[in-house]
């Protein structure tokens, strides 16, 4: 199966810094990228994907970027707030319709 | 988000006693997962249903059951609990569209707790 690897494993950052999390996969046939931000205490939730064909997408202060030649993307998230605080997790999906598999999470703590 | 519950939200059990958590929606999706969460490890995939007929294994699917009574419902069993099957349980949703996404839509969550 498809192996993801999500780094750092924590992140502490000062409010308006950018914070970036990056995610490494195995299965070149991978196709289809999520991002989850779980704050605490709640269940997680879709903040961004992207799918192969793309490179980077935005969406206000987020952004992602895809780089399948090294099997890797990105979390980008500019001018950092408290509320960014949160564990975020990547994930990938090795094939059409398959299911997803989830990096180990990133804490991200966003310091006032 | 009221379309995906779970019950009971929070259990306290003993070793080698049988439970079950049970998830239902009304989003009408026809895929159904149950996850576990650790500190660390992040989320992990016990089981999933593509459909009514289907069930398929995920990375951590030893010690654990499922039954999809129907596309709404998805029960996830441990036969004989045991300590190291403390965690948080999700059960999640999704429907793929026609682009290839695949949103997950999360259950509120079932803390497990085996002493």
């Amino acid at each position: 199966g498809e192996n993801v690897e999500q780094h750092p494993s924590t992140l502490s950052v000062q409010e308006g810094d950018s914070a970036v999390i990056k995610c490494t996969y195995s299965d070149s046939a991978s196709n289809y990228f999520p991002w989850y931000k779980q704050e605490l205490g709640k269940r997680p939730q879709l903040i961004i994907d992207i799918r192969s064909n793309v490179g980077e997408k935005k969406d206000q202060r987020i952004a992602v970027t895809l780089n399948k030649t090294a099997k890797h993307f990105s979390l980008h998230i500019t001018e950092t707030q408290p509320e960014d605080s949160a564990v975020y997790f990547c994930a990938t999906r090795g094939s059409t319709l398959g299911r997803l598999y989830f990096g180990r999470g990133t804490q991200l703590t966003v310091w006032p | 988000d009221a379309d995906v519950t779970q019950t009971p939200r929070n259990r306290i059990t003993k070793t080698g006693k049988r439970i079950m958590l049970e998830c239902s929606q009304t989003k009408g999706h026809d895929r159904m997962y149950w996850y576990r969460q650790d500190p660390g490890l992040g989320l992990r995939l016990i089981y999933y249903s593509f459909d009514v007929k289907d069930i398929n294994k995920g990375e951590i699917s030893d010690g654990y059951s499922v039954s999809r009574q129907a596309q709404a419902k998805f029960s996830l069993s441990l036969e004989s609990a045991i300590p190291n099957q403390t965690a948080l349980y999700f059960c999640a949703t999704s429907d793929p569209d026609r682009g290839g996404a695949d949103t997950q839509y999360f259950g509120p969550g079932t803390r497990l707790t085996v002493l």
